[in-house]
């Protein structure tokens, strides 16, 4: 069946440093690929998200390209802040007729000034 | 613009005693969604409602009911709470449209005494 497979946290970095998440997926047809962001105290908002292979999704610096052929599809972001501590996590879609949605088990991140 | 909306947003209960959990949608999507989120557990859901009147159960469904009379509402019963039901529930929502991103509520944070 579908799942996804996330980064083990918690993740630490100093501001300004580069930030690589992994997420890789096991599907039966084409999802769509997604990454979702929670702030302390609150809901999952969706940051940003990808249809097909190939195509990079991108949002508040936050960029992930859907590779199909390494089934990843990792969160990268040049240059942290510590407006960016939160747990992330990534999801996949599927158009079943069962449960469409499955997430990851979240990647927590701090960043320290 | 509500989104998905979560009632209450906190509540104790002790062991034993019966609750529901409102959650409400006004974007007219057909997939709903619980989950249920527990420190280094990552979501797991608990039941998923893919139309009205149609329900099936997710990874973590005993102890709870949930119906789907109409689109907008999907509410979720405790029918007897027991300590291990202690954790933030979170209701989301989709179009059957395929591969769309769910839209969560800010979640319900529920402890049982």
């Amino acid at each position: 069946g579908d799942s996804v497979t996330q980064m083990e946290g918690p993740v630490t970095l100093s501001e300004e440093a580069f930030l690589t998440i992994n997420c890789t997926y096991t599907a039966t047809g084409y999802p769509s690929l997604f990454w979702y962001v929670q702030y302390p105290g609150e809901g999952l908002q969706l940051l940003l998200k990808a249809t097909k292979a190939d195509d990079k999704g991108s949002n508040k610096g936050f960029e992930a390209t859907y590779r199909k052929e390494t089934t990843s599809f990792h969160l990268e972001k040049g240059s942290v802040q510590v407006s960016d501590s939160a747990v992330y996590f990534c999801a996949l879609s599927e158009d079943n007729t069962g449960n469409q949605f499955y997430f990851g088990t979240g990647t927590s991140l701090t960043v320290i000034p | 613009n509500a989104g998905v909306t979560q009632t209450p947003k906190f509540r104790v209960l002790k062991t034993g005693q019966s609750m529901t959990l409102q959650c409400a949608q006004d974007m007219n999507h057909e997939y709903m969604s619980w989950y249920r989120q527990d420190p280094g557990m990552g979501l797991r859901l608990i039941h998923y409602s893919v139309g009205a009147g149609i329900t099936d159960q997710g990874e973590v469904p005993n102890g709870y009911n949930v119906s789907r009379s109409t689109t907008e509402d999907f509410p979720l019963r405790l029918l007897s709470a027991a300590p291990s039901q202690t954790s933030v529930y979170f209701c989301a929502s989709s179009p059957t449209v395929s591969n769309q991103p769910q839209h969560f509520g800010d979640g319900t944070r529920l402890s049982i005494l």
